[in-house]
């Protein structure tokens, strides 16, 4: 089936420090890939997105790469702040008919001054 | 304006009472999404609808059942809460023409005791 697994949490680094967060992904079919981010108390956010294969998405000095050779979507930062810690959600979607979104499990990161 | 709203954002309720989640959003959207994220931070999708006709419909207990009266409002409405339905549940809208971004509320805790 069609699924979305990104590394174990926490991940706890120093302000300015170099961040990588994996996500693979197995999909029957050509999927658009995401990565929402979730801030304490609060709903997700749309933090980038790719369509098809070598697309790389950015926001916020994030950055993510469709991998189709190694069905992955890693998310970069080059340099953390504190107000990066949150949550963040690795998702596909496969269906432009139900819009239907499969997400990792999540990963915690906590950036410390 | 909050694009889309969720009420009430806390609800702490006995075991077999019937609850229900309000869901607006005023973004124009055509699509609304229910998803359920448990202690885990696991987030899985319930139901959608598309103007106001269900096309999303998860494998999930016939005790929940959404309601979608117009395109901007979709409801849940859940029937003998069990201490397994303890969660949050996140309300999303989105179009499906835009690659499937989705916006998501705040969410509600709900609590059974």
């Amino acid at each position: 089936g069609n699924s979305v697994t990104q590394m174990e949490g926490p991940v706890t680094l120093s302000e300015e420090a170099f961040l990588t967060i994996n996500c693979t992904y197995t999909a029957t079919g050509y999927p658009s890939l995401f990565w929402y981010v979730q801030y304490p108390g609060e709903g997700l956010q749309l933090l980038l997105k790719a369509t098809k294969a070598d697309d790389k998405g950015s926001n916020k000095g994030f950055e993510a790469t469709y991998r189709k050779e190694t069905t992955s979507f890693h998310l970069e930062k080059g340099s953390v702040q504190v107000s990066d810690s949150a949550v963040y959600f690795c998702a596909l979607s496969l269906s432009s008919n139900t819009g239907k979104l499969i997400f990792g499990q999540g990963t915690t990161l906590q950036v410390k001054p | 304006d909050t694009a889309v709203s969720q009420t009430p954002k806390y609800l702490v309720t006995q075991m077999g009472n019937d609850k229900s989640i309000k869901c607006e959003q005023n973004l124009g959207h055509d699509t609304m999404y229910w998803y359920k994220q448990d202690s885990k931070k696991f987030l899985k999708i319930m139901f959608s609808y598309n103007n106001k006709e269900l096309i999303i419909n998860e494998t999930v207990p016939n005790r929940f059942s959404p309601k979608s009266p117009d395109k901007a409002h979709l409801n849940l409405h859940i029937n003998s809460l069990e201490l397994g339905d303890s969660a949050v549940y996140f309300c999303a809208s989105g179009s499906l023409d835009s690659k499937n971004i989705q916006y998501f509320g705040a969410g509600t805790r709900l609590s059974v005791l």
